[in-house]
């Protein structure tokens, strides 16, 4: 079954710290993963894409990468920001006959100062 | 550059009344379509999704349709609302490009959709 799960389910951190948000999925066949921002009440916003050769990829203070071979991927957040308080999803698309996104629940992260 | 719409950004409506959403696209042409219902604290859960005008895929059964009476209008509607329909309801477009693995979907504000 295509799945894409995401831990921790939220998350706490102080401002100018660093965090790691997880994503594995079961999704075959693969074709790419992008990780989405989205702000309280608020359509997501793509941060990064990786298709099956890319294992990082950077976008200022955010660093995703990619193991296809375990089928996980991880955002770096570095220097976190109050701003940076938001949802955080991945989403995982197959190869396959027309388009098919499987969205992860996401991560509910919280920066406080 | 392309924008996405969409209204009213906030709707209250009692069990049992009619519900019409809109989202418009501009400065592109034949894109995808897609609208999403994301529960709170909840991920997107993908409704229906369009490829050109009159085309329609539903992906859960549900109480709810969709149309698309031009190449970028696409509305979601429901006959009686329940109180489940409650939720937040995105518009999101992607470029029709063919051989692209490029498949960003841009999303639209948002409505927040409350059933009393």
């Amino acid at each position: 079954k295509n799945q894409v799960e995401q831990s921790p389910q939220s998350l706490i951190i102080l401002e100018g710290k660093n965090c790691t948000l997880q994503c594995n999925y079961t999704v075959s066949p693969f074709s790419n993963l992008r990780w989405y921002k989205q702000d309280t009440g608020r359509g997501p916003v793509s941060l990064t894409i990786m298709t099956f050769s890319e294992n990082t990829k950077s976008n200022g203070r955010y660093t995703a990468t990619l193991d296809a071979d375990t089928k996980q991927s991880s955002l770096h957040i570095t220097a976190s920001q109050l701003s940076d308080s938001a949802s955080y999803i991945c989403v995982v698309t197959r190869n396959t006959g027309g388009f098919k996104t499987i969205f992860g629940a996401g991560t509910r992260l919280f920066v406080k100062a | 550059s392309q924008t996405i719409h969409q209204w009213p950004a906030t709707l209250v409506q009692p069990v049992g009344s009619p519900l019409s959403l809109e989202c418009t696209v501009e400065g592109t042409s034949n894109p995808n379509l897609y609208w999403y219902r994301q529960a709170a604290g909840r991920g997107l859960q993908l409704l229906f999704y369009s490829v050109g005008i009159g085309q329609i895929s539903s992906e859960v059964p549900q109480n709810l349709s969709a149309s698309r009476p031009q190449d970028r209008q696409f509305i979601l509607s429901s006959k009686k609302l329940l109180l489940s329909d409650s939720g937040f309801y995105l518009c999101a477009w992607s470029s029709h490009l063919s051989g692209t693995v490029d498949n960003e979907q841009f999303f639209g504000p948002g409505t927040r959709l409350t059933v009393l």
